[in-house]
């Protein structure tokens, strides 16, 4: 059964550091997807991406966030300089082209990475 | 603005035994689906169950099943016949089309443990 892969599946780096997240969503769907879940609290959607641009962000994606789909398999997403309070667990997920008018796009869920901010 | 409250911060049940767990949720638009997510402590995100607001009939899924009572903008899922695999986070979560947004809003979870 296909499935959303994500690496790295623990990432731990310094406060001001880069990081990097990567996904490979199922192959044949067309929306992707960036959550995060901070330790014990509910997931939060960061970013919507289809046909090779944001489709949505919420107000979590500042300018310190940036995605890319580099290669058309690979879903990244890039944190540019890290701060403690971006220690989380992030998703990604993917979904096909929604069907109807109730809004069932089923969104499929990679593993997870957990990002440790020292 | 859509909204999902899960008031139930953690739920007990016995092995074997139903249990339901509460969602309500807060839009002001006609169209929407309702989605359930089991997140075992391993951390991944399962998909479970899913009710579409225009669906006549409330979804069920094996062992799932949504109460689905549009009036009073709730959508409780019903474990029956609860396993021990079945401790895990359990989160609600709705999607609003007609808003052009396909993202998912999420609860804040419930915690079931069931005991043996």
């Amino acid at each position: 059964e296909p499935e959303v892969t994500q690496t790295p599946s623990h990432q731990v780096t310094q406060m001001g550091q880069e990081v990097i997240l990567r996904c490979v969503p199922i192959s044949n769907h067309l929306y992707f997807y960036w959550y995060r879940q901070i330790l014990g609290q509910k997931v939060e959607f960061l970013v919507s991406f289809y046909n090779n641009e944001i489709s949505e962000k919420s107000e979590i994606f500042d300018d310190q966030f940036s995605v890319e789909r580099p290669d058309g398999s690979n879903f990244t997403l890039k944190i540019r300089s890290t701060k403690l309070e971006d220690s989380a667990m992030y998703f990604c997920a993917s979904s096909e082209a929604g069907r109807g008018t109730s809004g069932n796009n089923e969104q499929f869920f990679g593993p997870g990475t957990r990002l440790t901010v020292l | 603005a859509q909204k999902i409250t899960q008031t139930q911060p953690g739920m007990f049940v016995q092995e074997k035994e139903a249990v339901t767990l509460d969602c309500t949720y807060d839009t002001s638009d006609p169209s929407y689906g309702l989605f359930w997510y089991k997140q075992p402590s391993s951390g991944e995100m399962i998909f479970l169950i899913y009710q579409g607001s225009y669906d006549q009939q409330n979804a069920t899924e094996g062992r799932y099943s949504l109460n689905f009572q549009k009036a009073r903008k709730s959508a409780n899922l019903v474990i029956s016949a609860s396993q021990l695999g079945d401790s895990a986070m359990y989160f609600c979560a709705m999607r609003v089309p007609s808003t052009g947004r396909r993202a998912l809003t999420f609860g804040s979870g419930t915690r079931l443990q069931v005991q043996p």
